[in-house]
């Protein structure tokens, strides 16, 4: 069964960094591309990042360019969300989806299934 | 950047309804839409993926149609578990979603 484990959510001021994680299992993790996207409380979904099965190629949500890194590390199946200078619009539940191949920035390579439960990032001081 | 206009925002039916969600496209996005729906609490759920092809395990009841810039999402016979938000999203270039529809009881 594929399925996707968000972790690192947490409350922190406004400025300071934090990481989130997407543990990954059940299917062959360098095939897929990886995306993050967030939903502030009681809004709608917002596409964050997105980086390749390679991790060789990555995109940003200008709302997050600049501030936040994707990697992925494809010996523990992981995929990071580094968020650096947040901000209180930064609020959200961040969720990562599988894509449904290894490439990304070509038109039809992205609709996201599945999706992890997702992880509570609250920036306030 | 390409934006998605879902409506209506809010649709109030009853169980057995017919149900129909549009979404517009702000430019010719092909057959790249994928429809997903969400409950309070939980991650979206992926329904249809380039416009009209069921994912699957989801039942038939949900339809996809459209191309270009105009899109719907059609339940035939709204059962009580499809009480949800639904959100498109278009994937022609980069990944833009709708603001969602909220379909409620009647």
């Amino acid at each position: 069964e594929v399925q996707l484990l968000e972790s690192g959510g947490d409350l922190v001021q406004p400025g300071r960094p934090l990481r989130l994680s997407c543990a990954a299992s059940g299917f062959t993790f360098t095939s897929y591309a990886i995306s993050w996207v967030r939903q502030a409380p009681g809004k709608g979904l917002e596409w964050v990042s997105a980086i390749s099965g390679s991790g060789g190629t990555t995109y940003y949500a200008d709302s997050v360019k600049g501030r936040f890194t994707i990697s992925r590390d494809n010996s523990e199946n992981t995929v990071y969300l580094q968020m650096n200078s947040l901000r209180a619009e930064d609020t959200a539940v961040y969720y990562c989806a599988k894509m449904p191949g290894p490439f990304i920035g070509v038109a039809g390579t992205g609709w996201f299934d599945p999706w992890g439960q997702g992880t509570l990032v609250t920036v306030s001081s | 950047d390409i934006q998605m206009t879902q409506s209506p925002s809010t649709l109030s039916a009853s169980v057995g309804d017919r149900v129909t969600i549009t979404c517009r496209a702000s430019q010719s996005i092909g057959y790249w839409l994928a429809w997903y729906q969400q409950k309070p609490g939980k991650a979206p759920k992926l329904l249809i993926y380039e416009a009209s092809s069921l994912e699957s395990g989801v039942p038939s009841r949900f339809s996809g149609s459209g191309s270009g810039t105009d899109f719907t999402l059609t339940i035939s016979g709204l059962q009580p578990d499809d009480f949800a938000s639904y959100y498109c999203q278009q994937y022609k270039s980069w990944w833009t979603f709708g603001q969602g529809t909220k379909v409620e009881i009647k």
